[in-house]
């Protein structure tokens, strides 16, 4: 059972461009929404996570817009770069659950390329 | 520097061997995870730990046992149950309930089955 799915599998950008990615949830318990971003052959880092009582977070070029009447949120890569070419993943954990351990729930991942 | 060790970074096991994947951290955190990541299923929880000498099977736990004898110290072994252990491992931890939760992942060991 994939309690977080992310689409689109790839997604090819311009140089400049906006990359977004979305990602849909089932479990309402849930309560924090970190994105992730991994090169090929190291470790995931994280980007940027967002609480379910805001509805949008911004940090430099990357925002996490999340809807929680509809269980979704998404990021959104502005002005995208060739650097920012890697996989990102979203995910999730029920934070103030003590006997949830804090285990991330991740989505399938979302290869991105940005062409110069 | 503050950090998560994996080694080694790539592994070649035999069938029906047992290999041991070791994952060090310095950062004085509680809790480690183990993940194991397929092409194009993202992460996937094997083991977790919230505390040292306590451990609880995650989703795909069957063919995998840890040890947490030492808070630093997290490893996973790779039994000869495991069907395809072919797979890219990456050992993660935060500093534990009520905290920052930002999950730290360590390089990775990518272990193929020859």
């Amino acid at each position: 059972q994939q309690q977080v799915k992310q689409s689109p599998q790839s997604l090819i950008v311009q140089k400049g461009g906006i990359s977004i990615i979305n990602c849909a949830y089932e479990n309402t318990a849930f309560d924090y929404f970190p994105w992730y971003q991994q090169f090929p052959g190291k470790g995931p880092a994280l980007l940027i996570a967002i609480r379910p009582d805001v509805s949008e977070k911004k940090e430099g070029r990357f925002t996490i817009s999340f809807n929680k009447s509809a269980k979704q949120f998404s990021l959104h890569i502005m002005d995208s770069q060739p650097g920012d070419s890697a996989t990102y993943f979203c995910a999730a954990s029920m934070w103030f659950v003590e006997a949830a351990g804090n285990k991330l729930t991740f989505g399938g991942g979302t290869r991105v390329l940005v062409k110069p | 520097d503050g950090g998560i060790t994996q080694s080694p970074k790539y592994l070649f096991r035999k069938e029906g061997q047992n290999v041991t994947l070791s994952c060090e951290q310095n950062l004085n955190h509680d809790a480690m995870y183990w993940y194991r990541q397929d092409p194009g299923q993202g992460l996937r929880l094997i083991y977790y730990s919230q505390i040292v000498n306590d451990f609880q099977k995650g989703d795909i736990a069957e063919g995998y046992s840890v040890s947490r004898e030492k808070k630093e110290s997290f490893p996973l072994t790779v039994t000869s149950a495991q069907k395809n252990p072919t797979a890219f491992y990456l050992c993660a931890s935060n500093p534990g309930q009520g905290e920052n939760t930002e999950a730290f992942f360590g390089q990775g060991t990518r272990l193929t089955v020859v």
